[in-house]
């Protein structure tokens, strides 16, 4: 699976959009871009994903940019429950396949 | 449901015990996952079953024996750990039908402590 490459962290106030940049260069073509959060002693929480479109479900958009080399996911309105750690993936999508998590990004929604 | 149940949240055990760690689905997911998490570190992959059969075992020690009963239960068991064991140990699973969207759904976790 591709390496991708996130910020430490960042910061971001409340009701604003929170971008989350994630670069993915070595992408292969058959490898989607999955993005997971992790909330403070939670286990992770699958978010959403996409291979070259992008694409929006009721938590988060993705946006994926043409050469597929980095991406970026939008919550729309931060919320200080959207505090947790973000963590981009890229991973072919068969069976049983490891789903292996980098450093992420930790985010911290202030008021 | 669609819900991933781990047993118990929280476990303290002594490095002569045997225990074992439970998770449970029932959404029908064929591929089961055990990760191991060390604090302000990412989850590390342990052990993959597929069909009830394991397919990744990711040069785990042989103190952590991972089980698969059957398509719905997945459990980890422990014998002779050590303190440095200690970490939260989170259960996944996911759809092995291609047109699913492979969305790995955790558990909440086993936080262990080993004394």
């Amino acid at each position: 699976d591709a390496k991708t490459t996130q910020p430490t962290s960042m910061d971001c106030a409340e009701g604003r959009a929170a971008n989350l940049p994630c670069n993915h260069s070595t992408i292969s073509g058959n490898e989607y871009v999955y993005w997971y959060r992790q909330i403070h002693s939670q286990g992770p929480q699958y978010i959403i994903h996409g291979l070259k479109n992008n694409e929006t479900n009721e938590m988060a958009s993705l946006i994926i940019t043409e050469d597929r080399k980095s991406s970026t996911l939008i919550l729309p309105h931060a919320t200080l429950r959207d505090t947790a750690v973000y963590y981009c993936i890229a991973l072919i999508k068969a069976a049983g396949n490891k789903l292996t998590f980098g450093g992420g990004t930790r985010v911290l929604v202030k008021p | 449901d669609t819900e991933v149940t781990q047993t118990p949240k929280h476990l303290v055990m002594g490095m002569t015990n045997k225990k074992s760690l439970k998770c449970e689905q029932h959404m029908g997911h064929r591929a089961m996952y055990w990760y191991k998490q060390k604090a302000k570190k990412p989850p590390e992959l342990m052990f993959v079953y597929s069909y009830e059969k394991l397919s990744i075992n990711e040069s785990v020690p042989s103190r952590f024996s991972p089980e698969c009963p059957n398509s719905s239960l997945l459990n980890l068991h422990l014998h002779a750990l050590q303190p440095e064991d200690s970490a939260l140990y989170l259960c996944a699973s996911s759809h092995t039908n291609l047109g699913e969207n492979y969305g790995y759904t955790f558990g909440s976790g086993t936080r262990l402590t080993v004394v």
